[in-house]
Parts: structure tokens; C-alpha cells; sequence
């Protein structure tokens, strides 16, 4: 079975940095099209970030210079880097793999979702 | 960016109603066009994507239309487990810009 696990959230400070890992099973990471997708409290869902299967990489404007997306690919793993958090990137992080590699993701495979929290 | 709009942002409807979502670009993506479905509390699930495929798993009374600007999510018969809020998103460029959202309820 394919499968996305995060990890990684929790409750951090204004100015902090954290770090969300995404685990996949039944699937190489390196191969596909991987993003990771955000959902405030009670809103719609953000796009944040994606890496291509070649390595590049792209962000949303509300992220870019503070977010890095990466993997490992001997774990098999996403990881999106948040550096200077603001309380308006409270949210649970999904992380989420393109089915097709359709440019920038129809995403077919989610994770069960990580809670951010960026509070004092 | 591409920005999406989702109409309405609400409806209702019963059971066994033909229920029609609009989705529209600000610029002509093709047909780079996907639909997610969201129960509360719940991950998104993808219910058709390039604008007219139905995603493996997914009941034939979801159905999807359009190109270009204009897209249509069509639920034939609405089942009571189709309530839920759903999301139009482009994947035509970076970044992946998702409309509002269209929540759908029970009359």
C-alpha cells in the first residue's frame, strides 16, 4: 500500500525554526513529483512547495526564502525546512505526492496531516 | 499567479439531487485542472483530475468538465457521503493555486 506519514509539528515560537519529515511507503519518493500543501485553521488549502523528480524546486511567495522542501532518498523521505515562522503559517502541513506528474500536482497520495502551531 | 474561483461558495442540496461546482482560472490552464473532495477533520481526496479524468476508486457519478478557463465538477446523484466541502486547483503553473472551496450540505 502507498502511504505518506508525517511528522514533525507542534507548537513553536514566532521567529522559530521546525523541521516536518514525511515518510513514504509502497513508493519511491525520488521518483515522483512531491509537494507539500497547508490548511489554517478553518480556511482552504495553500499550496507550499513542491521538488521535482530531477531535484528542482519551486515555493509559494508567502514561503520563498524561508521553506526549503528536500529528501533523502536512502529514507525515503520529504522534509520541508520552516524557518521564521509567523503566526500566519499556522496549519496543518500535508504532504503529497502527484499521481501524473501533472506540471505542478493532481495529488492522489496525501499524508494524514501535521498541526503547526506559531505562537508565544 | 493563477488565481481560481469557485462557484458557489455553498449550496444545498438532497439526496439524489444533480449537483454542479464551477471552477474558473484567471488565465487558460488547459485542462490542468483537478477536484478534491474534504470531509471535516479529514485528508483531501482527489476525485478527477486533467480536468475530465476520473481518479481510480472514484464513484462514475462524479464527473468533470471544461478547459481553458471554465471547469465543471458534476455529482449525478448526490449520496449522503458526497457532503462534504470541495476544492478546484490548477496545476498548470507554480504555485499550485486551489480555489475556495464550494461546501455542500444537506437540505
Amino acid at each position: 500500500e502507498m502511504q505518506l506519514v508525517e511528522s514533525g509539528g507542534g507548537l513553536i515560537q514566532p521567529g522559530g525554526s521546525l523541521r516536518l519529515s514525511c515518510a513514504a511507503s509502497g513508493f519511491t519518493v525520488s521518483s515522483n513529483y512531491m509537494s507539500w500543501v497547508r490548511q489554517a485553521p478553518g480556511k482552504g488549502l495553500e499550496w507550499v512547495s513542491i521538488i521535482y523528480s530531477g531535484g528542482i524546486t519551486y515555493y509559494a511567495d508567502s514561503v520563498k526564502g524561508r521553506f526549503t522542501i528536500s529528501r533523502d532518498n536512502s529514507k525515503n523521505t520529504l522534509y520541508l525546512q520552516m524557518n521564521s515562522l509567523r503566526a500566519d503559517d499556522t496549519a496543518v502541513y500535508y504532504c503529497a505526492r502527484d499521481g501524473y506528474n501533472s506540471r505542478v500536482g493532481a495529488f492522489d497520495i496525501w499524508g494524514q496531516g501535521t498541526m503547526v502551531t506559531v505562537s508565544s | 499567479d493563477i488565481q481560481m474561483t469557485q462557484s458557489p461558495s455553498s449550496l444545498s442540496a438532497s439526496v439524489g439531487d444533480r449537483v454542479t461546482i464551477t471552477c474558473r482560472a484567471s488565465q487558460s490552464i488547459a485542462s490542468y485542472l483537478n477536484w478534491y473532495l474534504q470531509k471535516p477533520g479529514k485528508v483531501p481526496k482527489l476525485l478527477i483530475y486533467a480536468a475530465s479524468s476520473l481518479q481510480s476508486g472514484v464513484p462514475s457519478r462524479f464527473s468533470g468538465s471544461g478547459s481553458g478557463p471554465d471547469f465543471t465538477l458534476t455529482i449525478s446523484s448526490l449520496q449522503p457521503e458526497d457532503f462534504a466541502t470541495y476544492y478546484c486547483q490548477q496545476s498548470y503553473s507554480t504555485p499550485g493555486t486551489f480555489g475556495g472551496g464550494t461546501k455542500v450540505e444537506i437540505k
